[in-house]
């Protein structure tokens, strides 16, 4: 149980396009999901906080116009990196909270051109 | 803000031997989780300790969380080549649910 996917697993895009990451958990419902952002040999990094019918919560540091997030139900949350530039290239990670854990989406690798 | 250190950033050890990791809290924590990640993998939840000084074991892991709530470590006796990965902890931040990663610890085990 309390299984999380994301798609696309990887996405390769041209400088200045959108790209739009889901996170789904697929056996439970969570009301608050994480976005992270990991650079290689780095640790996670919290982009922000999605909470299910209201506006996410983004840590100090992170643009919430270039990094939109929507978390329309219990299931899905969605990140959009706009106008992608090649340092916004890293692997994001996407979490569930269910029962006081966190469990982890298997990541997307974006690759900004 | 609040920050949570680990130590060593890396380590590599012979098969057989044993590896430990320690973290440090600038704050209190209420709790503390650890994480293992793979090499191309995604963090995948080990265990989280609640109670001041309280020693959990799974299998050839040991996890302490020390008496000040500020600390805690991860002991893997005799290290096999599938510990490789890299060991996180995480303590909770302001906010429900969220969690502080520390810089985590890599391991690598020489076969």
């Amino acid at each position: 149980g309390a299984v999380v996917s994301q798609h696309p697993s990887w996405v390769i895009c041209k400088s200045g396009t959108s790209v739009k990451i889901e996170c789904r958990s697929l056996d439970f419902q969570a009301t608050t999901m994480f976005w992270y952002r990991q650079f290689p040999k780095q640790s996670l990094m919290l982009m922000a906080t999605s909470n299910e019918g209201s506006k996410a919560t983004y840590e100090q540091g992170v643009e919430k116009d270039k990094f939109l997030i929507n978390h329309a139900s219990l299931t899905l949350s969605t990140l959009t990196v706009t106008s992608a530039h090649p340092e916004d290239s890293s692997f994001y990670i996407c979490s569930a909270a269910h029962s006081d854990t966190q469990y982890f989406g298997p990541g997307t690798r974006l690759t900004v051109l | 803000g609040q920050q949570v250190m680990q130590i060593p950033q890396y380590q590599h050890v012979q098969e057989g031997e044993d590896f430990t990791t320690y973290c440090n809290s600038s704050t209190t924590l209420s709790n503390i989780q650890w994480y293992k990640q793979r090499p191309g993998g995604h963090p995948v939840f080990l265990i989280q300790l609640v109670k001041s000084g309280e020693v959990k074991k799974q299998k050839r892991l040991t996890f302490q969380f020390g008496e000040a709530k500020k600390n805690s470590s991860l002991h893997i006796t005799a290290t096999q080549t599938t510990d490789v990965g890299t060991y996180f902890c995480a303590g909770p931040g302001a906010g429900t649910y969220k969690y502080i990663f520390g810089t985590g610890t890599r391991l690598k085990v020489l076969a």
